[in-house]
């Protein structure tokens, strides 16, 4: 079946230092999103990204979405101890309109 | 507008004991998904539902009923718990943009604050 694998498991960044998270996919998405998941909560809807190559930025985050709609990644500029959390990629197929693959997330830490 | 709440927020249970989880939302979607969530494996779907009275399987469906009487609500059983069923799960609810089709359709999916299940 479809697989949406994420590196790193785990970063642990000095605040202020950039953070990457990358996302593949073994299939062409229709789209991908974003969810940002804080210690002890439920995860909270970033962004989608549709178009092949897209690219959408929110302040510090960096989003991109591949040429080929199968890799993904969000990048973290100048990193705070607020955006302590799990980040998650969830892509959807092709073929379903409201089902999503999420990714194994990528718990990020910040050292104030 | 309380968006998704579920119930309980914390249960243990001894293996063999049955439970119902309840999801509820007051933002009219059509779409509530069951997710659960282990340590190092992300969000994996039980079971969905595209409208009321329908359920599909999702992921990992094994061990786990749903139903979906009314559309706020989506029910999820467990009629003979075991330890491996020892997670935090999720309920989430989503709509769709009409007309812009599945490649443009803007789901976010809206998240309740989980529960916490432990199983011995």
């Amino acid at each position: 079946g479809q697989q949406v694998m994420q590196i790193p498991q785990y970063q642990h960044v000095q605040e202020g230092e950039d953070f990457t998270t990358y996302c593949n996919s073994s299939t062409t998405l229709s789209n991908i999103q974003w969810y940002k998941q804080r210690p002890g909560g439920h995860p909270v809807f970033l962004i989608q990204l549709v178009k092949s190559g897209e690219v959408k930025k929110q302040k510090r985050l960096t989003f991109q979405f591949g040429e080929a709609k199968k890799n993904s990644s969000l990048h973290i500029t100048a990193t705070q101890t607020t955006d302590v959390g799990t980040y998650f990629c969830a892509g959807r197929n092709l073929d379903s309109s409201y089902k999503l693959i999420f990714g194994s997330g990528t718990r990020l830490l910040v050292r104030p | 507008n309380a968006g998704v709440t579920q119930t309980p927020k914390f249960r243990v249970l001894k293996t063999g004991q049955s439970m119902t989880l309840l999801c509820a939302q007051d933002m009219n979607h059509e779409y509530m998904y069951w997710y659960r969530q282990d340590p190092g494996m992300g969000l994996r779907l039980i079971h969905y539902s595209v409208g009321e009275g329908t359920t599909a399987k999702g992921e990992v469906p094994d061990g786990y009923n749903v139903s979906r009487l009314k559309k706020q609500n989506f029910l999820l059983g467990l009629e003979s718990a075991a330890p491996s069923q020892t997670s935090v799960y999720f309920c989430a609810s989503s709509y769709t943009v009409q007309g812009v089709g599945p490649s443009g359709s803007y789901n976010e999916q809206f998240f309740g604050p989980g529960t916490r299940l432990t199983v011995l």
